[in-house]
């Protein structure tokens, strides 16, 4: 299995909700990346777990809130978010050597209305 | 802060041609990694260069690290419609690393 499963695909969501997005692994990785995309601009990097413990936190709005119950697993919670977070919401997991390369989901496309 | 630049941002060719694809640095890079990513999917890992002077071929796309390992490149033979796509590269430090990427290379294949 060499894939990075993300759900849900595409969310529309009001500012004053509350959503979570979901990304699961079975690679063995022990690093999960959350990155955010906006159209026809290169992935921006947002939040790293390694080994289940947030390493690197990159200045994100608290709207934002990370979660990686087990080594598998990396949650995305949402709330009160504002229309210019809409974008495509990445994530990727790689082994535990930066050199090895990261393996992306499908994204989901969020909307806020 | 570690920048790597690509280019060009934009391509349109016919089905056929070759082209050549580059992602220039002033940092040294442990690793580069070359994506193409498609509308409204994620980025898919095409190749990880690691040794400078390293050149990886997969089928028509033939990669290569620089020597001091500051810049690569990506050339396609014989374009095909198939190859249309976002082509990011990305720069890898050691241990648990981000990636920088680049910011990309619009590839158009035209039958």
């Amino acid at each position: 299995d060499t894939e990075v499963t993300q759900t849900p695909k595409h969310l529309v969501m009001g500012m004053t909700n509350k959503k979570s997005l979901k990304c699961e692994q079975h690679m063995g990785h022990r690093a999960m990346y959350w990155y955010k995309q906006k159209a026809k601009k290169p992935p921006e990097l947002m939040f790293v777990y390694s080994y289940e413990k947030l390493s690197i936190n990159e200045s994100v709005p608290s709207r934002f809130s990370p979660e990686c119950p087990n080594s598998s697993l990396l949650n995305l919670h949402l709330h009160a978010l504002q229309p210019e977070d809409s974008a495509l919401y990445l994530c990727a997991s790689s082994p535990g050597q930066g050199a090895k390369g990261a393996f992306f989901g499908q994204g989901t496309r969020l909307t806020v209305v | 802060t570690q920048l790597l630049e690509q280019s060009p941002q934009f391509l349109s060719i016919q089905e056929g041609e070759n082209l050549t694809v580059y992602c220039n640095s002033s940092s040294v890079f442990s690793s580069l990694q070359w994506y193409r990513q498609e509308p409204g999917e994620g980025p898919v890992l095409l190749v990880t260069v690691v040794t400078g002077g390293e050149v990886k071929k997969l089928k028509r796309l033939t990669f290569q690290f620089g020597d001091a390992r500051k810049d690569s490149s990506l050339h396609i033979t014989a374009a095909q419609p198939g190859d249309t796509g976002l082509y990011l590269c990305a720069g890898g430090g050691s241990g648990y690393s981000t990636l920088t990427f680049g910011k990309g290379t619009m590839l158009l294949v035209s039958p």
